[in-house]
Order: structure tokens, then sequence, then C-alpha cells
């Protein structure tokens, strides 16, 4: 089984910077995606292939991948983007998912 | 733009089948280059990946370890859907039940887009 780590909150006031970091074995190694998730809302994914938005993301979505840490950071951050972020990475033929963390803007 | 249409139960007995049908449209459950997965999100357990099925000149399965001896899942080309099963249910299998589509090449795969999700409770 292959884990990933997330911080469970993260707080940013808005129009700075939020980052969110995922930790895995190696997991530079492999590709991480992003899902952002709103109250009572499915997933929606942000970021794939460690650093590509699907059309329809806003710019100030970005992602990074290297070592053992993929990191989302969001820049100018607006009162839209909080929600659940969860990262995602595949091992040995199965998908893992992080265990989320609660982006504030406050 | 690809959507996924969800349908099923609420609520199952204990030891019975979890049974849930995903309706594609703007894609091809055949398409080559893709794969239709199902995926669970509970409190307890996150977000879980459970499977997927896909046609490369015939229909694969990969299905997650944790629930290998209980799952299957499977397409009908003719109504372009695919479908979960889930045998043997427990409480532990309360969950919100996503499908999705799984496009990338190689090792890049990615989930786009989800279902609605359905909230399915196992309970007597």
């Amino acid at each position: 089984s292959y884990e990933l780590t997330q911080p469970p909150s993260v707080s940013v006031s808005p129009g700075q910077t939020a980052s969110i970091t995922c930790s895995g074995d190696k997991l530079g190694d492999k590709f991480a995606c992003w899902y952002q998730q709103k109250p009572g809302q499915s997933p929606v994914l942000v970021i794939y292939q460690n650093n590509k938005r699907p059309s329809g993301i806003p710019e100030r979505f970005s992602g990074s991948n290297s070592g053992n840490t993929a990191t989302l950071t969001i820049a100018g951050t607006q009162a839209m983007d909080e929600a659940d972020y969860y990262c995602q990475a595949w091992d040995s033929r199965t998908a893992f998912f992080g265990g989320g963390t609660k982006l504030t803007v406050l | 733009q690809v959507q996924l249409q969800q349908s099923g139960p609420g609520l199952v007995k204990p030891s019975q089948t979890l049974s849930l049908t995903c309706a594609i449209s703007g894609d091809s459950v055949s398409s080559n280059g893709v794969a239709w997965d199902w995926i669970r999100q509970s409190p307890s357990r996150g977000l879980e990946w459970l499977g997927k099925t896909f046609y490369r000149s015939k229909w694969y399965n990969d299905y997650a370890p944790s629930v290998r001896s209980r799952i299957n899942i499977n397409a009908d080309t003719s109504k372009n859907q695919f479908f979960l099963q889930l045998n043997s249910v427990t409480p532990e299998d309360t969950a919100v039940y996503y499908c999705s589509r799984v496009q990338g090449s190689g090792w890049s795969n990615w989930f786009d887009p989800w279902g609605q999700g359905i909230l399915v409770t196992v309970s007597s």
C-alpha cells in the first residue's frame, strides 16, 4: 500500500499564496494530480501530470512535484477557492489519494 | 463535454450486493485510451479507489486489493453504461460512491470527470 500524506488544514488570507503539500515515498518519480472538492459536490480535477491545468481551471492554480513532495500552489487566493484539496498518484496499478487538506480563506 | 450520471439504491442490507450504474454521455464506454472507474469516499477511509474497466480490443479490469475478492465492474456497450457490484457488504462499505473516467497515457492518468455521487448506506 502506498501512502500520501497531506496537512489537515491550511489557512490563507485573500489575495495571498496558498501552498498545500503532499508527501509520499519517491513521489517525484510518479505523476501527481490534485482535486478540489467543495461541500456537497464531487471532486474536480485542478492539476494533472504534476503541473498541467485542465481547461477552465484558473491560471492561479499550479503544481510541482519533486523528491518526496508534490505541491499545489494557489496564487492570489480567492474566497471561492475555499475547499478540500486531495492529491492522488498511482502505484502498482492502484490509485491512491491523500487524506485531504481543508483550505480556509480568511 | 463528458457527463456521468449515477443511479442505484441508497440503502443496502448487510451481506447483500451493492449495485450501481454509471451512464455516460459525450464519450463511449468502449473508447480506446480511457478507463471507467469507481471510487468511494467515507469519513473513516477518505477517498478510496475501487477499480476500473477498460476496452483494448477486449475488456480488462483492475481492482483494488482491499475489495478484489468481492467486486465486479463491467460495461454494457449498447447502453453506454458501466456498473459496480460489491458483494457481501458490511456497514464499513457505507460511503458516497463515485464513477469517473480515467484518461492519460503510460503512468500518467487522472480522474476527469466525476459522477454526482451516490450515498449508499449499509444497514438492516
